[in-house]
């Protein structure tokens, strides 16, 4: 597609339900990202996958997150048992090489109630 | 791992004042510099990147930044800021070699007054 997809939007849920976000790259893309964006803590790595490569899961905050990318291509983000702590603004980029920017969707804002 | 740190996290300007925002990073080996900008309402975009060449580079909307390696530091400037600058604006870094991930700062909130 001609940007990064992101979905759903928003998505409100209650505590101790699990959530899906979903993140469709840029077409041909290699390298995916998810980031969180919550008020004053700027953009918080997640976790990054690289073609093949096993997924880089430094970021996750918990076991209660977990990221798969099918086909090298859409990517889900899972969050299981969603806290209050969760709310937040989840945001995917792509790359395509190595020395290149990333692309940002415009960001799942969730809100956990 | 590389990590980055914003200092400013709030800045005030009036219209035609100059900016900088100061950015530094730590990271043992050669690395891609970036600063994003997030308008209200609107995606992260980005201002301008370096990667190797000229250390100072020249973005969009009049910004620039300078990589000064030995100060591990890549601030961005712009001479005379516009109210329509006013926005969060986050650097970034990665390592060079390969994919690597990209780091961000905590972000600076720039509020620009008419």
């Amino acid at each position: 597609g001609a940007g990064v997809s992101q979905s759903p939007s928003n998505k409100v849920t209650e505590k101790g339900k699990d959530v899906e976000l979903r993140c469709d790259p840029i077409s041909g893309h290699t390298a995916l990202y998810w980031y969180r964006q919550s008020l004053g803590q700027g953009l918080e790595f997640l976790i990054y996958f690289q073609g093949n490569s096993a997924p880089d899961k430094s970021g996750l905050p918990s076991d209660r997150f977990s990221a798969e990318r099918t086909g090298g291509s859409v990517s889900t983000l899972t969050i299981q048992r969603t806290q209050q702590e969760d709310s937040a603004v989840y945001l995917c980029a792509s790359t395509s090489r190595p020395n290149t920017e990333a692309f940002f969707g415009q960001g799942t804002r969730l809100t956990v109630v | 791992a590389q990590s980055v740190s914003q200092h400013n996290h709030h800045v005030i300007l009036s219209e035609a004042a100059s900016l900088e925002l100061g950015c530094n990073y730590s990271y043992g080996g050669t690395v891609n510099l970036f600063w994003y900008v997030q308008y209200p309402g609107q995606h992260l975009q980005l201002l301008l990147k370096y990667f190797s060449g000229d250390p100072l580079v020249k973005g969009i909307k009049g910004f620039e930044a300078e990589f000064i390696k030995s100060k591990f530091s890549f601030n961005l400037r712009k001479p005379s800021v516009q109210w329509s600058d006013t926005a969060e604006y986050f650097c970034a870094v990665k390592g060079n070699t390969g994919f690597q991930k990209l780091v961000f700062g905590t972000g600076t909130r720039l509020l620009v007054s008419p």
